[in-house]
């Protein structure tokens, strides 16, 4: 069991360029969620999946996309970066679509937007 | 709008010493959970407090949820070099989703 894993790990983008992140989960869990992380803020909510064939905005949706592809992936779009998104990205599942369920956690995208 | 505040947002104590971490919010949520983060790593669940007034231990940890189950506490006894690392709250407001507000952080470094 790999749990949640991401990729890619470090990412350098010029601003105005396109990249997709992607995150895949095979604990067979029905939620799927992506946070950014910046100094100081904590975590925020982007987007996130109840279910497959479901996304809704988080906290801070804005210039952001997401695909939820199957039941164990779902990817993060950012069409056209700016530099107030240079942050660390974190995807998490959860079994639930409802509750405090545990959120589990992949390894993270640090991504730097020039 | 950050609805959880962490106080402190860093700490760096000696082996040995207790500390505690605060979670405050003004809104009322429905259950809260403590996660640790590693650098380089993402979160992991330490526990999480349902009840108001709950308290649970893991070893040296002690965990409280506030009787309004609008605030918690984080409590480390005789803190190691392995407690390192960065604390998150996160609180859940309830209803069908499992969104969770996450607090601003307080990191911790225990000196050998």
């Amino acid at each position: 069991n790999a749990g949640v894993t991401q990729t890619p790990k470090f990412q350098v983008l010029k601003t105005g360029q396109s990249m997709t992140l992607q995150c895949a989960q095979d604990m067979n869990h029905n939620s799927m969620y992506w946070y950014r992380q910046d100094p100081g803020m904590g975590l925020r909510l982007i987007y996130y999946s109840a279910s497959e064939g479901t996304t809704d905005k988080g906290e801070v949706p804005n210039g952001y996309n997401v695909s939820r592809l199957n039941k164990r992936e779902f990817s993060l779009r950012l069409e056209s970066a700016a530099p107030s998104q240079t942050s660390v990205y974190f995807c998490a599942s959860t079994l639930l679509a409802g509750g405090a369920d545990t959120q589990y956690f992949g390894p993270g995208t640090r991504l730097t937007v020039l | 709008t950050q609805l959880l505040e962490q106080s402190p947002q860093f700490l760096s104590i000696q082996e040995g010493e207790n500390l505690t971490v605060y979670c405050n919010s003004s809104s009322v949520f429905s259950s809260l959970q403590w996660y640790r983060q590693e650098p380089g790593e993402g979160p992991v669940l330490l526990v999480t407090v349902v009840t108001g007034g709950e308290v649970k231990k893991l070893k040296r940890l002690t965990f409280q949820f506030g009787d309004a189950r609008k605030d918690s506490s984080l409590h480390i006894t005789a803190a190691q070099p392995g407690d390192t690392g960065l604390y998150l709250c996160a609180g859940h407001l309830g209803g069908a989703t499992n969104k969770l507000i996450f607090g601003t952080g307080t990191l911790l470094a225990v000196q050998p």
